[in-house]
Order: structure tokens, then C-alpha cells, then sequence
């Protein structure tokens, strides 16, 4: 079983859906991270939690919304998904206590708005 | 806010060096790390620098100059599989990673 799961892995959904994309890890980190990936844009910072109780807007966070629900759990919500929300996200976690800070993705979620 | 600066592109001969060089300027800064990502798959750590000088894990170097805001992945004896994306990351002051957009290497006969 990997160690970072991401629910859906695809999804298709219209224009003002809410929708809500998954992440699960095994790996007991406290840091947990969204990520978006556009084609020559990068990796770009959604949300991120360094506990239950920690969440931070990232550099992209308009439109989207987080829900860390135990350790374990961190999940991405689009209230009203538009079709430039379109992109590869990723769920990512870390270890506070490792200082190299290596990070672990999950596969992706392949979202397209229609 | 933050920003990195690396190569889109580059192309490499198979069993040749290339090095990957990475900019960053940031607001507070511990590290710079490296990530490799075939097509397809996910990101994958290389390596870590959050204090100057080289750092070699097999055929992957990783340096750091902290006075020069600059970093650098070096490759060396490449083979076809090191075809993929790779990007540099800062763990910023506010302790949360931040990615560059990322070069595409690509490796040839």
C-alpha cells in the first residue's frame, strides 16, 4: 500500500460543482501539503498543515478550501470547481522532526472542470 | 514572496555530466532541496543542502551557496531513465516548501 493515498486518482466535473479531493497517509508526518501542477508552471502551494490545529494559506489558496481532520487526513475542497481549477494536484507530507525536509507525494488527482 | 529561477530545458548526452543550476530569492530560508518527476509519476526527493557545499548521493550532487542565493543539481554517467523533470525546492521561513517550475531533461543516445 503507498504510503501517501490520494482519492480520486481521475475526476471529471462541471462547472459549479463542489467537489472534494482526498489525502491519507501511513507515514505518521505532521506536515501535510496541496499542491497544484500546471504544464511549465511548476508545482505551486495550495494549503498546507503542520498539525490538527495548523492551517496556512499557500500562494495559490483563492477558490479552494482545507479540512485536516486527524493527522492522517488533510482534504482539498473546490466550493465551485471553474475550469481553470483544471490541473494535476498532489498531496504531499513531511516530517517536522527530519532536517532534510523531505517531502512524499501521494500520485496525483487528475481534475478536469468542464 | 518567493521565487526560483532554473532552466526549462535541457539536453544531454547519455553517459555525459549536466548540472541543473536554481536561483532562489525567498523570504527567510533553511534549505534547497531537489526533486525528480518522470511523466506521469509523482515528485521524488534527491537530495537535501541547508548548509553550503556539495552533497553526493551516487551518481546525483547537490550544492549550495547560501551568499550567492544559488544551487545547483549535478548528474553525472547519465542514463536514459534520468529522462524526467527535475525541481528545485526552498523550505522557506515560514517553514513550507516552495517549488520552481521545474527543467525538463532529456537524455539522448
Amino acid at each position: 500500500d503507498a504510503d501517501v493515498t490520494q482519492t480520486p486518482r481521475n475526476r471529471i466535473t462541471k462547472t459549479g460543482k463542489r467537489i472534494m479531493l482526498e489525502c491519507s497517509q501511513t507515514k505518521g508526518h505532521d506536515r501535510m501539503y496541496w499542491y497544484r501542477q500546471d504544464p511549465g508552471l511548476g508545482l505551486r502551494l495550495i494549503y498546507y498543515s503542520f498539525d490538527v490545529k495548523d492551517i496556512n494559506k499557500g500562494e495559490i489558496s483563492d477558490g479552494y478550501s482545507v479540512s485536516r481532520q486527524a493527522q492522517a487526513k488533510f482534504s482539498l475542497s473546490l466550493e465551485s470547481a471553474i475550469p481553470n481549477q483544471t490541473a494535476l494536484y498532489f498531496c504531499a507530507t513531511s516530517d517536522s522532526r527530519t532536517p532534510n525536509t523531505e517531502a512524499f507525494f501521494g500520485q496525483g488527482t487528475r481534475l478536469t472542470v468542464v | 514572496g518567493q521565487s526560483l529561477e532554473q532552466p526549462s530545458e535541457v539536453t544531454a548526452v547519455e553517459g555525459a555530466i549536466v548540472q541543473i543550476n536554481c536561483t532562489y530569492q525567498t523570504s527567510g530560508f533553511y534549505g534547497l532541496s531537489w526533486y525528480q518527476q518522470h511523466d506521469g509519476g509523482a515528485p521524488t526527493f534527491l537530495s537535501y543542502n541547508g548548509l553550503d557545499g556539495l552533497e553526493e548521493t551516487g551518481r546525483f550532487s547537490s550544492f549550495l551557496s547560501r551568499s550567492d542565493s544559488y544551487g545547483y543539481l549535478l548528474l553525472q554517467e547519465l542514463q536514459m531513465k534520468d529522462s524526467a523533470s527535475y525541481f528545485c525546492a526552498v523550505l522557506t521561513g515560514a517553514n513550507n516548501l516552495f517549488f520552481g517550475t521545474g527543467t525538463r531533461l532529456t537524455v539522448i543516445p
